[in-house]
């Protein structure tokens, strides 16, 4: 069975600070790793993830895979409030396009 | 430009009642179309996907059925809810063979 697991569960900072969020898979036929931000509503997506060691990079946030080890991190730097949310991570297994997501880590960020 | 619309936004469903929620995507023809729910505090779960009319794959055993009759409407149904069908129920698109899904605004059902 396909697994994905991020961590930490939740998280809370103070504004200006540096986060790291984890997402390590176990999932068969890889294709791609997707990074979404959830707010109050639908899912947002921030990047995907194809090959080893590449950064993504969006204004304050980044993201690089490594594939030898499963695993995703995605940073946050100076951190703001409008930076709360859940962070979901998602391994697309190359089946009908299927994702198959993480529980997300809860991230609060404060003044 | 694409967009995915869902409604209603919010339901409160008796027990036993039926349930009908609508997708519908604007702006592509012959999408992959997706419902998720996610409990409270965890992660989505896929429970249909649709690569074209009339083809629908469960994920999940459950009390919940899709539909799609048009190319650009999934249709969720229970024909009696059960308390544990309370949840965010969301509904997504990709183009056919692509990776990345766009989200729907959500439908948040509470089955009393």
């Amino acid at each position: 069975e396909d697994k994905v697991v991020q961590s930490p569960l939740s998280l809370v900072v103070h504004e200006g600070d540096t986060v790291t969020l984890n997402c390590s898979y176990e999932v068969t036929n890889f294709r791609s790793l997707l990074w979404y931000k959830q707010e109050k509503k639908a899912p947002t997506f921030l990047f995907m993830l194809t090959s080893s060691g590449i950064e993504k990079k969006s204004g304050r946030l980044s993201s690089i895979l490594d594939k030898k080890e499963l695993f995703s991190i995605l940073n946050i730097t100076a951190t703001q409030t409008g930076d709360s949310a859940i962070y979901l991570c998602a391994v697309h297994t190359g089946t009908a396009s299927k994702l198959t997501f993480g529980t997300g880590t809860r991230l609060q960020v404060t003044l | 430009s694409q967009t995915i619309h869902q409604w209603p936004a919010t339901l409160v469903q008796p027990v036993g009642s039926p349930l009908s929620l609508e997708c519908t995507v604007e702006g592509t023809s012959n999408p992959n179309l997706y419902w998720y729910r996610q409990a409270a505090g965890r992660g989505l779960q896929l429970l249909f996907y649709s690569v074209g009319i009339g083809q629908i794959s469960s994920e999940v055993p459950q009390n919940l059925s899709a539909s799609r009759p048009q190319d650009r409407q999934f249709i969720l149904s229970s024909k009696k809810l059960l308390l544990s069908d309370s949840g965010f129920y969301l509904c997504a698109w990709s183009v056919s063979g692509a990776e990345t899904q766009y989200f729907g605004p959500g439908t948040r059902l509470l089955v009393l």
